[in-house]
């Protein structure tokens, strides 16, 4: 069974701690993603990368940085954890140019205290 | 940039009554429009999506939805809702070219009475 496995559940830190969410897809795919989903908001872009060392801004880039070594790999970094930064963080990943195949993790939700 | 506009926050309706959930989208190009629907406590699923073709697709579980170019839309409808369907439902758009990103709307929880 194909997948995104997110490598927490959920996670709890301080403000101005730096936090990394870990992301790994096997289905080879190009596309990675990170979305953070608010009520009433929805599901907004942060970062995606289309290829390695690759990364494009999404709408909300502001306190986030990623990074993408290996293709199956993608990581959100959180530079100084903010309590507006509390949130579900969906990490993502396709094939291709149509968005067909998007296929998302179960989600990290992350508490800043 | 492209924006995604979905008309209802929350939707109630009685089991067995029909369901439209609005949905419009701003990019003057070519798109690739998707409905995503996310049980409790679930992933984000795929129930349809549209490229090119047929402006009326169909999905999974009974939902279609019409791509109506002139109005920029791209609704959901069901003919008759079940209980099971209670869920936040997302519309979504990408540009249809390499290297673009799902642009999700902010959701349109829907609550199935029995």
């Amino acid at each position: 069974d194909v997948k995104v496995t997110q490598s927490s559940r959920y996670l709890v830190k301080r403000t101005g701690e730096k936090v990394f969410l870990e992301c790994v897809q096997d289905m080879d795919h190009e596309n990675m993603f990170w979305y953070r989903q608010d009520p009433g908001l929805g599901l907004r872009l942060i970062y995606f990368s289309y290829d390695v060392k690759m990364k494009e801004k999404g709408d909300i880039p502001e306190g986030y940085s990623v990074s993408r070594e290996k293709k199956e790999r993608f990581s959100l970094i959180l530079e100084s954890a903010s309590t507006n930064q509390t949130s579900m963080y969906l990490c993502a990943s396709s094939s291709g140019t149509r968005g067909y195949g998007y296929t998302f993790g179960s989600g990290t939700r992350l508490t800043v205290v | 940039a492209q924006s995604v506009s979905q008309h209802n926050h929350h939707v109630i309706l009685s089991e067995a009554a029909s369901l439209e959930l609005g949905c419009n989208y701003s990019y003057g190009g070519t798109v690739n429009l998707f409905w995503y629907v996310q049980y409790p406590g679930q992933h984000l699923q795929l129930l349809l999506k549209y490229f090119s073709g047929d402006p009326l697709v169909k999905g999974i579980k009974g939902f279609e939805a019409e791509f109506i170019k002139s109005k920029f839309s791209f609704n959901l409808r069901k003919p008759s809702v079940q209980w099971s369907d209670t869920a936040e439902y997302f519309c979504a758009v990408n540009a249809g070219q390499a290297g673009t990103a799902l642009i999700f709307g902010k959701g349109t929880t829907l609550s199935v009475s029995s």
